[in-house]
């Protein structure tokens, strides 16, 4: 089946750090790779994504390549802020017709100042 | 402005109740999603429909119903059959057949009292 690993969290950083957080998948087929973050009490929203092996995705200073030999879809930010403390969620959809997308548990970072 | 309205926002429950969260979109997506989420949980699939009439369930769709009878509405009763309906609720949507993104509204908190 299809799922998602992602590391578990929290994680607490500094600001001005680097920020990684793991994700590999499993899937059968070829899946479409997201990263979405939700703020506090909010709705999830579309962060970056990826949707063939070697594509980079970024947005807002993150980026994630999706990895094929590795399974993987790591999220990067070379430099967190405050305003990045929020939950980050890996996600995959398998592009064949109209399956849903299945999620990681979610990676919480917290940014001090 | 185009997205996914939600509501209630907040919803509490007693015992015993049913109750309907209202998902409603206006950006012409066909597809359209429910999830459920618990602290420090992933998101899991509720129920989804791709088209008007027609639903599918997710992974944890007992204790729940749904309706498609209009493109743009997809609400979701919490029957009393639900143990333990205390959680967020996330609608989303995503244009068929070539779009990959999926769209995630607000949110609903559902609290049994």
């Amino acid at each position: 089946g299809n799922s998602v690993t992602q590391m578990e969290g929290p994680v607490t950083l500094s600001e001005e750090a680097f920020l990684t957080i793991n994700c590999t998948y499993t899937a059968t087929g070829y899946p479409s790779l997201f990263w979405y973050v939700q703020y506090p009490g909010e709705g999830l929203q579309l962060l970056l994504k990826a949707t063939k092996a070697d594509d980079k995705g970024s947005n807002k200073g993150f980026e994630a390549t999706y990895r094929k030999e590795t399974t993987s879809f790591h999220l990067e930010k070379g430099s967190v802020q405050v305003s990045d403390s929020a939950v980050y969620f890996c996600a995959l959809r398998v592009n064949s017709g109209n399956t849903p997308l299945v999620f990681g548990k979610g990676t919480r970072l917290s940014v001090i100042a | 402005d185009g997205g996914i309205t939600q509501s209630p926002k907040y919803l509490f429950r007693k015992e015993g109740q049913n109750v309907t969260l209202s998902c409603e979109q206006n950006l012409n997506h066909d597809a359209m999603y429910w999830y459920r989420q618990d602290p420090g949980q992933g998101l899991r699939l509720i129920y989804y429909s791709q088209i008007v009439n027609d639903f599918q369930k997710g992974d944890i769709a007992e204790g729940y119903s749904v309706s498609r009878e209009k493109k743009e509405s997809f609400p979701l009763t919490v029957t009393s059959a639900q143990k333990n309906p205390t959680a967020f609720y996330l609608c989303a949507s995503r244009i068929q057949p070539s779009g990959n993104t999926i769209y995630f509204g607000e949110g609903s908190w559902l609290t049994v009292v």
